[in-house]
């Protein structure tokens, strides 16, 4: 199965600041990768997909990058909105495999 | 609207059974394959099970192979995952979720499974 790391685990930002998310594969994924964002007591929400593809109805400050094994979600401006937790998903070969999550806080 | 709605979640203890439902409504339940991830208290996600459109195919995380089992029923656009043998470490959130355009683009809102004596 292919590992999902994310770093940090745990992320405290101000109001505005860019804020990056890493998420590392154990082997080659192309660029088929996905982000979630899942806010306290709710189902996780697709934000990315394809590494890059914004979900429809996401804000266009959120942002993906990456290909082969390194990836990132970028937020330009942190809102009070987007304290949440964030998970990766390989979405390249069965079994799809998620991260562990970073949990992003307002400082 | 896509609405995915679990239930049947609850209490049970070690070694019996449980069976989840999932029922779909928003979109052509009978043209996609559906899903059931989960999420132990405090954890990450972990996809446990898929099964195809039509049933022709199904495939579990080893995790739950053996112990799980993924159907449906297009005619009431509804998914189901029946438990058994349940331990302790299947306690979980359960989540059905489906791919339409975008991975998992869709979720339930989730039923708590609790394994306990």
């Amino acid at each position: 199965d292919i590992q999902m790391t994310q770093s940090p685990s745990f992320l405290s930002a101000s109001v505005g600041d860019r804020v990056t998310l890493s998420c590392k594969a154990s082997q080659n994924i192309n660029k088929y990768l996905a982000w979630y964002q899942q806010k306290l007591g709710e189902a996780p929400k697709l934000l990315i997909y394809n590494a890059n593809s914004l979900q429809t109805g996401i804000p266009s400050r959120f942002s993906g990058s990456g290909s082969g094994t390194d990836f990132t979600l970028t937020i330009s401006s942190l809102q009070p909105e987007d304290v949440a937790t964030y998970f990766c998903l390989q979405h390249n070969s069965w079994p799809l495999t998620f991260g562990s999550g970073t949990k992003l806080e307002i400082k | 609207e896509v609405q995915l709605v679990e239930s049947g979640g609850g209490l049970v203890k070690p070694g019996s059974s449980l069976k989840l439902s999932c029922v779909a409504s928003g979109f052509t339940f009978s043209s996609y394959g559906m899903h059931w991830i989960r999420q132990a208290p405090k954890k990450g996600l972990e996809w446990i099970a898929l099964i195809y459109y039509d049933s022709s195919n199904k495939y579990y995380a080893d995790s739950v192979k053996g112990r799980f089992t993924i159907s449906r029923d297009n005619s009431k656009n509804t998914l189901y995952l029946e438990m058994n043998s349940l331990r302790s470490e299947d306690t979980a959130m359960y989540y059905c979720a489906v791919t339409t355009e975008a991975p998992f683009d869709y979720w339930g809102q989730g039923v708590m499974v609790t394994v306990s004596s």
